[in-house]
């Protein structure tokens, strides 16, 4: 069966300190990866998306980074944190279609 | 711009009772996804529905699929305290060969018993 892995599932990070979540996908083969961040318990903005290793989409311009260094594995990264990069950061995988998204557990980030 | 307008924000009722969440846009999609979120959880998909006029039901929960594919209700219905969340609903973008989804911006339901 299809499982994601996503950890930590807490951080707390002082302002300018670099960052670096990990998400891995089990069980599917070449799946379309995303990053979401999520404030305030609403609704979800699109950061990154990947259709395959190396391949990177930013949605939206920011202080974050994403790469893809292997088929299953896709990494949210920052050279340095921001205040407002503080929020619940979702990594999810697809293979399009009706099967929708498999979400991984999240992590809480703060920044202080 | 939000492409999916869910409605209401909110939602506060007592256990037993009916409800219906909107979920609207002016744009056609492909399918249109129900997620569930618990605190401190990733959402969890629902249903999909992907015919105009789809209707689909899930225990107590219906889902229906507007005509023009541009909107979709959820229905719940004798609610209960397990059904507390933030419900999500999200359209597949037409012609997506990512299968790249929107998401409307949730509605918080508590059900109290």
């Amino acid at each position: 069966s299809q499982t994601i892995h996503q950890w930590p599932a807490t951080l707390v990070q002082p302002v300018g300190s670099p960052l670096s979540l990990e998400c891995t996908v089990e069980g599917t083969s070449n799946p379309n990866l995303y990053w979401y961040r999520q404030a305030a318990g609403r609704g979800l903005q699109l950061l990154f998306y990947s259709v395959g290793i190396g391949q990177i989409s930013s949605e939206v311009p920011q202080n974050l980074s994403a790469s893809r260094p292997q088929d299953r594995q896709f990494i949210l990264s920052s050279k340095k944190l921001l205040l407002s990069d503080s929020g619940f950061y979702l990594c999810a995988w697809s293979t399009g279609g009706v099967y929708g998204y498999t979400f991984g557990s999240g992590t809480r980030l703060t920044v202080v | 711009t939000q492409l999916l307008e869910q409605s209401p924000q909110f939602l506060s009722i007592q256990e037993g009772e009916n409800l219906t969440v909107y979920c609207n846009s002016s744009s056609v999609f492909s399918s249109l996804q129900w997620y569930r979120q618990e605190p401190g959880e990733g959402p969890v998909l629902l249903v999909t529905v992907v015919t105009g006029g789809e209707v689909k039901k899930l225990k107590r929960l219906t889902f229906q699929f507007g005509d023009a594919r541009k909107d979709s209700s959820l229905h719940i219905t004798a609610a209960q305290p397990g059904d507390t969340g933030l419900y999500l609903c999200a359209g597949e973008e037409r012609g997506s060969t990512l299968g790249r989804l929107y998401f409307g911006r949730g509605t918080q339901l508590t059900v109290w018993p």
